[in-house]
């Protein structure tokens, strides 16, 4: 069982925008920095945001992210069929001494 | 070419045990700080363990605490996961991943490896 909750689905049409959220609490989130990853179908994942809300070289402003408190969430603007994927919130969990991942969010491009 | 080849997977029966390797390419290895992140068949990630870029430091997903250990080579450029008592929960695709971080607070993973399978069935 995830510490962190992620919707399990989310769509939209083509060039519209989706968010998925990632609720945590303050042993992760609220006092650690969270980072996104992309896994396309039968892949390895990929870093798309990291120290919640900068995107490493390569991945396009169309992905964007955000965190208040205990969320965080991601932005995906002028959806793409190349956009279908799952994607999963992280960061590391103080009480734990753990890093932990999200339940993943499908995202589905209708 | 910044990458990371994992090796090791395979079959094995229940309570034996495997060892990973995870070879770095194209980046300062003891600079990172790495993983294992593993997912099952149809499921989710899960993070396994993380070592520091200098290996005093170590931690481990309570599902594999005192079954597996996290080691690296920074000599030999290896990462390793020895995984003993095996189960047939452990059952799954083991990625190896990393970055560079200061402080695990801010650790995220920006190098994946494309994964090795372990299948833990009799």
């Amino acid at each position: 069982q995830s510490v962190l909750t992620q919707p399990p689905s989310v769509s939209a049409a083509p060039g519209q925008k989706v968010t998925i959220s990632c609720s945590g609490s303050s042993s992760n989130i609220g006092n650690n920095y969270v980072s996104w990853y992309q896994q396309l179908q039968g892949t390895a994942p990929k870093l798309l945001i990291y120290e919640n809300n900068k995107r490493p070289s390569g991945i396009p402003d169309r992905f964007s992210g955000s965190k208040s408190g205990t969320s965080a969430t991601l932005g995906i603007t002028g959806l793409q069929t190349g956009d279908e994927a799952d994607y999963y919130c992280g960061t590391w969990d103080s009480s734990l001494s753990a890093y932990v991942f999200g339940t993943g969010t499908k995202v589905t491009v209708l | 070419e910044v990458q990371l080849v994992e090796s090791g997977g395979g079959l094995v029966q229940p309570g034996g045990s495997l060892r990973l390797s995870c070879l770095p390419s194209g980046f300062t290895f003891s600079s990172y700080t790495m993983s294992w992140v593993r997912q099952a068949p149809g499921k989710g990630l899960e993070w396994v363990s993380i070592i520091s870029g200098s290996g005093r430091s170590t931690y481990y997903a309570d599902s594999v605490k005192g079954r597996f250990t996290i080691s690296r080579d920074n000599s030999k450029n290896t990462l390793y996961l020895q995984m003993n008592s095996l189960r047939a929960e452990d059952t799954a695709v083991y990625y190896c991943a990393g970055g560079r971080t200061f402080t695990f607070s801010y650790y995220y993973m920006d190098v994946w490896g494309k994964g090795t399978t372990v299948t833990v069935s009799s």
